[in-house]
């Protein structure tokens, strides 16, 4: 148990569809981010909220829409997702400042697109 | 060039043995290096961390880096069947985004 909770653990969605994914961190950080994880591939950083304010969008199409209404929950808004974006979207969080700024990673959300 | 470089593996040792893992990275101003660990279907994990040029050693794990060569690498001895996972070598660039490699598919064989 990390001390972040991500909803649902798995999705699956029409191309069509909308969704939402959940994160929620018990650790008291001030920073909370959004990682895509693909076969083969590095994390792909997606999206960084420092004190609730978007602080980095690494380049993400507009059909992913992150939302992060205080410290301690961030959302990521699906729509018209493409089969391309199946993947692990893994939370995370942080204590801006801190020597190591370890990331603690929630468990991810398993995101397939028919 | 990918910015962090990492063999993808799979290393199979035996147990008992020590697991070299490797990692180099392309921007000479990085000075945060991270080794996380993931098991298969669970989230990565910080096991080690390293800012100055040589060894850190924590327990079985040891770190090394070598700033010159832009290398760093994670050494792990008297290997054990659980530590049989994928290591992610992460480098906290010029611009303070933490960089992952693909990671490396380690297997201990018992």
């Amino acid at each position: 148990e990390t001390g972040v909770t991500q909803t649902p653990r798995h999705l699956v969605m029409g191309m069509t569809n909308k969704k939402s994914l959940k994160c929620e961190q018990h650790l008291g950080h001030n920073a909370m981010y959004w990682y895509k994880q693909s076969a083969k591939k590095p994390l792909e950083l997606m999206f960084v909220y420092n004190f609730k304010e978007q602080t980095e969008n690494n380049s993400v199409p507009s059909r992913f829409s992150p939302e992060c209404p205080n410290s301690s929950h961030l959302f990521l808004h699906l729509h018209t997702l493409q089969p391309e974006d199946s993947a692990l979207y893994l939370c995370a969080s942080s204590q801006p400042g801190t020597i190591a700024g370890e990331l603690f990673f929630g468990e991810g959300s398993r995101l397939t697109v028919l | 060039q990918k910015e962090v470089e990492q063999n993808s593996g799979p290393l199979s040792v035996p147990e008992g043995a020590i697991a070299s893992l490797n990692c180099t990275y392309s921007d000479r101003g990085s000075q945060s290096f991270f080794w996380y660990r993931q098991y298969s279907g669970k989230s990565p994990e910080l096991i080690m961390f390293i800012y100055s040029n040589g060894d850190k050693e924590d327990g079985r794990f040891t770190a090394q880096l070598n700033k010159a060569s832009q290398y760093v690498s994670l050494l792990i001895r008297d290997s054990q069947p659980s530590d049989s996972a994928t290591y992610l070598c992460a480098v906290k660039g010029s611009s303070y985004k933490l960089i992952f490699g693909s990671g490396t598919r380690l297997l201990v064989r018992p």
